[in-house]
């Protein structure tokens, strides 16, 4: 594998279902971070981790709940969540401190919440 | 704090033809200004990017994109498109008084007419 890679690509749970995303990043960064992507809003960084701790939680609800285990995993745990929160979520990676903060992303999971 | 816009959400260009993507910024010192392209289905790849020196960059797949200070502008080119340029286009701006968040514009989708 190379890159920035997601699993599922695809998801579809009910409101009370909890489900898990996964990105995992081969470029040896250590810096990860979610992102949400819906239609007709701009992209919005939800989650950063830096070295493994978490730098940012951009007031993004409860049940949504980020976890590192390393600086190469990345997952987002997802429980009792909306039909709002039906969207793409992109996972990104970086090197930093670096020159600039050059993100690389994965393909994304397309969520869908019935 | 910083912000980024892309004023147009749609554009229809032909194949052969040049295409010039807008992008203004509002940021309190130099930027480091990226752009990014999302295909369907797919993450964000990144296609060039500007932190210091010549302002007309370079870019993968003959786009360029130039800086203008006076302008707050990051436009990008391309001067005659392919079929496979269809895709949307996202500008960003990173903040390095905020931990180097990248702040995106809210894209704009290029469509292109055989």
């Amino acid at each position: 594998e190379t890159g920035v890679t997601q699993t599922p690509r695809h998801l579809v749970m009910g409101m009370t279902n909890k489900k898990s995303l996964k990105c995992e990043q081969h470029l040896g960064h250590n810096a990860m971070y979610w992102y949400k992507q819906s239609a007709k809003k701009p992209l919005e960084l939800m989650f950063v981790y830096n070295f493994k701790e978490q730098t940012e939680n951009n007031s993004v609800p409860s049940r949504f709940s980020p976890e590192c285990p390393n600086s190469s995993h990345l997952f987002l745990h997802l429980h009792t969540l909306q039909p709002e929160d039906s969207a793409l979520y992109l996972c990104a990676s970086s090197q930093v401190p670096q020159g600039t903060n050059e993100q690389f992303f994965g393909p994304g999971t397309r969520l869908t919440v019935l | 704090a910083q912000s980024v816009t892309q004023p147009d959400i749609h554009i229809t260009v032909s194949e052969g033809a040049s295409l010039e993507l807008r992008c203004n910024y509002s940021y309190g010192a130099t930027p480091y200004l990226f752009w990014y392209v999302q295909s369907p289905g797919q993450g964000l790849q990144l296609l060039l990017k500007y932190f210091s020196g010549d302002t007309l960059v370079q870019g993968i797949k003959g786009f360029e994109a130039e800086f203008k200070r006076s302008q707050s502008s990051f436009n990008l080119r391309k001067p005659s498109v392919h079929w496979s340029d269809a895709a949307e286009y996202f500008c960003a701006v990173e903040s390095r008084a905020a931990g180097n968040k990248l702040t995106f514009g809210g894209g704009t989708r290029v469509l292109v007419k055989p």
